[in-house]
């Protein structure tokens, strides 16, 4: 079945720990991208990806970092200097392929809920 | 002013009554437009999306877009309970790599 798989669904952090957080698609979907959401809030774009090793920031990237070595793969890291990282991460992916009609609809991985210990 | 607004809710509905989602935008070039659908827990399911004034109907769900008014509506007919859930309005605006996404509304129909 194709998809978008991310692990782990549960991740503790621990002070001054950095943590990475995996998302892998078998859509062959060029573009990734990574969004968080917090309770009773939307979701807000971290990093963005539309090619293989090249990647752009979001509206919230300072303390996360991002790598995209193949087309499939697109981790995201919470570093130390990500003071309030609890929430839930949702990776997601999009075909650039077929113009608007495609590139602009999202399919979404089931998430990693991040907490601090 | 919020790039997408939309009430938080809660709405709270019967069933086999109609639900009616609104969202506002902020960016009047906007030409595309999105529903999507969350339940609690899980991750955003795409439910509709609409590009052209008017109504675009799919089953039970019915969008209305007023680029004039800058709105998008998901109308719900006879819903259900399994239709309880927070549905999101997401925009892409103009200049921007990514959709926009509202706060989202959570939606209960009661039994």
């Amino acid at each position: 079945d194709g998809g978008i798989t991310q692990s782990p669904k549960y991740l503790f952090r621990k002070e001054g720990q950095n943590v990475t957080l995996s998302c892998e698609q078998n859509l062959n979907h060029d573009a990734m991208y990574w969004y968080r959401q917090d309770p009773g809030q939307g979701l807000r774009l971290i990093y963005y990806s539309q090619i293989v090793n090249d990647f752009q920031k979001g509206d919230i990237a300072e303390g996360y970092s991002v790598s995209r070595e193949k087309k499939e793969s697109f981790p995201l890291t919470v570093t130390s200097a990500q003071k309030n990282p609890t929430a839930f991460y949702l990776c997601a992916s999009s075909d650039l392929s077929g113009g608007r009609a495609t590139n602009e609809k999202l399919f979404f991985g089931s998430g990693t809920q991040l907490s601090v210990l | 002013q919020k790039e997408v607004e939309q009430n938080s809710g809660p709405l709270s509905v019967p069933e086999g009554a109609i639900a009616s989602l609104n969202c506002t935008y902020s960016d009047r070039v906007s030409q595309s437009f999105f529903w999507y659908r969350q339940y609690s827990g899980k991750s955003p399911e795409l439910i509709m999306s609409i590009y052209s004034n008017g109504d675009k109907e799919d089953g039970r769900f019915t969008a209305q877009l007023n680029k004039a008014s800058q709105y998008v509506s998901l109308l719900i007919r006879d819903s259900q309970p399994s239709d309880s859930a927070t549905y999101l309005c997401a925009v892409p605006l103009t200049g921007a790599n990514n959709l926009f996404f509202g706060t989202g509304t959570r939606l209960t129909v009661i039994p």
